[in-house]
């Protein structure tokens, strides 16, 4: 299995704040990598598919790269809704495997 | 625009089983596959399977292979997953979700969108 481990697992930040998330597969995913943001009670939500593909009606805000082994989620500047725990996913091959989870607090 | 539907909440004994329905409704799932994954209390997503509902193919995760089954209705355009022989660690949010794919320079990538809203499975004796 492919196991992908974000860092941090939490992060305090504050409203305007430029944050990143970084993502790491323990092996080669080309660029098949997604991200998600969770919040409390809630389905996860996609992010970025494809790396770097902003998903239709997410903020421009957001934003990812990366291929291969090593990506980042950016958040160019912190809105108070952006509270919220996110998470990778890798779809190369199965069993699809996400990360562990970085919790995006509020300073 | 597509919304996945999911059955309610489930209270199940150690040792019985669960079958939890996932129904597309403002359209249909046929031609993409549809996955499941749980997340327990305070923990992080873990995908346990999929099936692409037109050709019923399903592909599972090793760790849940031979406890789990996920099947579709094609006439209902609702999917299934049914986990046996079900203990206190089986105790999770469970989510069904469309797995959409879209091709970009001759590459196909996929990933989950949409969720159904989450069905909460609780084990306990």
């Amino acid at each position: 299995d492919i196991q992908m481990t974000q860092s941090p697992s939490s992060l305090s930040a504050s409203v305007g704040d430029r944050v990143t998330i970084t993502c790491r597969a323990s092996q080669s995913i080309s660029s098949y990598l997604n991200w998600y943001q969770q919040k409390p009670g809630k389905a996860p939500k996609v992010l970025i598919y494809a790396a770097s593909s902003l998903q239709s009606g997410v903020p421009s805000r957001f934003s990812g790269s990366g291929s291969g082994t090593d990506f980042t989620l950016t958040i160019s500047s912190l809105q108070p809704e952006d509270f919220a725990t996110y998470y990778c996913q890798q779809s190369h091959r199965t069993p699809y495997t996400f990360g562990q989870g970085t919790k995006l607090e509020i300073k | 625009q597509v919304q996945l539907v999911q059955s309610g909440a489930e209270v199940k004994k150690p040792g019985s089983s669960v079958k939890v329905s996932c129904k597309a409704s403002g359209g249909t799932f046929n031609r993409y596959a549809v996955s499941w994954v749980r997340q327990a209390p305070g923990q992080g997503l873990e995908w346990m399977g999929g099936i692409i509902p037109m050709y019923g193919t399903t592909k599972y995760a090793e760790r849940f292979q031979g406890r789990v089954s996920i099947t579709a209705d094609k006439s209902t355009s609702t999917a299934y997953m049914e986990l046996n022989s079900l203990s206190s660690e089986d105790t999770a949010v469970y989510y069904c979700a469309r797995d959409l794919a879209r091709t970009i320079s001759g590459t196909t990538y996929d990933w989950f969108d949409p969720w159904g809203q989450g069905t909460l499975v609780t084990v306990s004796s």
